[in-house]
């Protein structure tokens, strides 16, 4: 079935660990984008990528990486610079072209202990 | 540059009465709108989308919403609730600008008593 995976669906990190997330997706989809959701606050832009090996800061990057190496694969790295990293993080997907459709992942459950 | 307004952070409705989520947006373009369901700890699932076609979208689940230029608006309605609904719901505005593609309303959380 195509669809975008993400993982881990949880993850615990140490403060002054860096952490990635995986985001895979097997629909041939030129643009990806990571969105952070914190309670009360919908969706917020991490990074987006609209090509392979190019990527672009959202409204909320600080503390986060990127890399986009392959079509398929957008990885999320948090790092120990991100101050309140805990929080629901979700992938997504899209084919360029204001009116197609979004298609997200399930989502990272990220806990700083 | 665009921007979603949700106009209620939470909607609550009795099992088989209407449900009425409101939404306004504002674009520089002719924009393309989207309704998206989250349920508890997982992704955001399409209901439905307005891409300058007909101005009353159907979607999944009995959901259907119209698009109103006049009054910015993109309001999503469903004739009878179900306990199933109980979710949050997005709407979220895109254009192709070149830049950030997509913006996102804060969500509505649709509560359903029996």
């Amino acid at each position: 079935d195509g669809g975008i995976t993400q993982s881990p669906k949880y993850l615990f990190r140490k403060e002054g660990q860096n952490v990635t997330l995986s985001c895979e997706q097997n629909l041939n989809h030129d643009a990806m984008y990571w969105y952070r959701q914190d309670p009360g606050q919908g969706l917020r832009l991490i990074y987006y990528s609209q090509i392979v090996n190019d990527f672009q800061k959202g409204d909320i990057a600080e503390g986060y990486s990127v890399s986009r190496e392959k079509k398929e694969s957008f990885p999320l790295t948090v790092t120990s610079a991100q101050k309140n990293p805990t929080a629901f993080y979700l992938c997504a997907s899209q084919l360029r072209g204001s009116g197609n459709t979004i298609y997200f992942g399930e989502g990272s459950w990220l806990t700083v202990v | 540059a665009q921007s979603v307004t949700q106009l209620d952070s939470h909607v609550s409705v009795s099992e088989g009465t209407p449900v009425l989520l409101r939404c306004n947006y504002s674009s520089s373009y002719s924009p393309s709108l989207f309704w998206y369901v989250q349920h508890p700890n997982k992704g955001l699932q399409l209901l439905l989308k307005y891409t300058s076609a007909a101005t009353l979208v159907k979607g999944i689940n009995g959901f259907e919403a119209e698009f109103k230029k006049s009054e910015t608006s993109f309001h999503l309605t469903k004739p009878s609730a179900h306990m199933s609904d109980a979710a949050e719901y997005f709407c979220v505005v895109s254009v192709n600008s070149g830049y950030s593609t997509l913006t996102f309303g804060k969500g509505t959380m649709l509560l359903v008593s029996p």
